[in-house]
């Protein structure tokens, strides 16, 4: 399993883009990038994922180096309902497991 | 709302108590998976279900015993606990056989072991 780096935690202004990086310098060729977040008091829930071109979608958008041995987590807009864990995670294609590290917490200033 | 849910949101239980922790998953996926997620601690996979057939146990102890009756349904049966037992237990379900299955899952148990 490839290993990741992220910060323990990161805060942010409401309202203003939040860059989450992840460090994966053992990523296999096939792993995928997701990425979770975990609220407080509630199960993770899936954010976004990708290979090697950058993804965007209604919640976020996944930046991924060109050497796939990093990515960043973009929020463009962060609210108070953006605090919480993020995690990201390399998972080979078709693997039925996740493996989930200490992620960042994130923390929103109002 | 996830379409993952689980009961009861909070249990306590004594040493010698059994009780069961039960999920459904009204999702139409095909495997189900049981997370502990303690203090200060990550996420640990502890077993997971795929079409009901157990595929991993990620050496829980015996005193923690899964049942998957049908791809909708699991649950943890739980007998003569210890306190470090104590912990918020996740369920989580995936569409095994896709490109990529994106776990959904529960709210969790929390579980308190006096």
């Amino acid at each position: 399993d490839a290993k990741t780096t992220q910060p323990n935690s990161m805060e942010s202004n409401e309202e203003e883009p939040v860059h989450l990086p992840c460090n994966h310098s053992t990523i296999s060729g096939t792993d995928y990038i997701h990425w979770y977040r975990q609220l407080p008091s509630q199960g993770p829930e899936y954010v976004i994922h990708g290979l090697t071109s950058n993804v965007n979608n209604r919640m976020a958008s996944l930046a991924i180096a060109e050497d796939r041995k990093s990515s960043t987590l973009i929020l463009h807009r962060a609210t108070l309902r953006d605090a919480a864990v993020y995690y990201c995670i390399p998972i080979p294609v078709r693997d039925d497991k996740i493996i989930f590290g200490k992620g960042t917490r994130l923390h929103i200033l109002p | 709302e996830t379409g993952v849910t689980q009961t009861p949101r909070h249990l306590v239980m004594g040493m010698t108590n059994k009780k069961s922790l039960k999920c459904e998953q009204h999702l139409g996926h095909n495997a189900m998976y049981w997370y502990k997620q303690s203090a200060k601690k990550p996420l640990e996979l502890m077993f997971v279900y795929n079409f009901k057939e157990q595929t991993e146990n990620n050496s829980v102890p015996s005193r923690f015993s899964p049942e998957c009756p049908n791809s909708s349904h699991l649950f943890l049966h739980l007998h003569t606990l210890q306190p470090e037992d104590s912990a918020l237990y996740l369920c989580a379900s995936s569409q095994i056989g896709t490109s990529l299955g994106e776990q959904y899952f529960g709210p969790g148990t929390r579980l308190t072991v006096t």
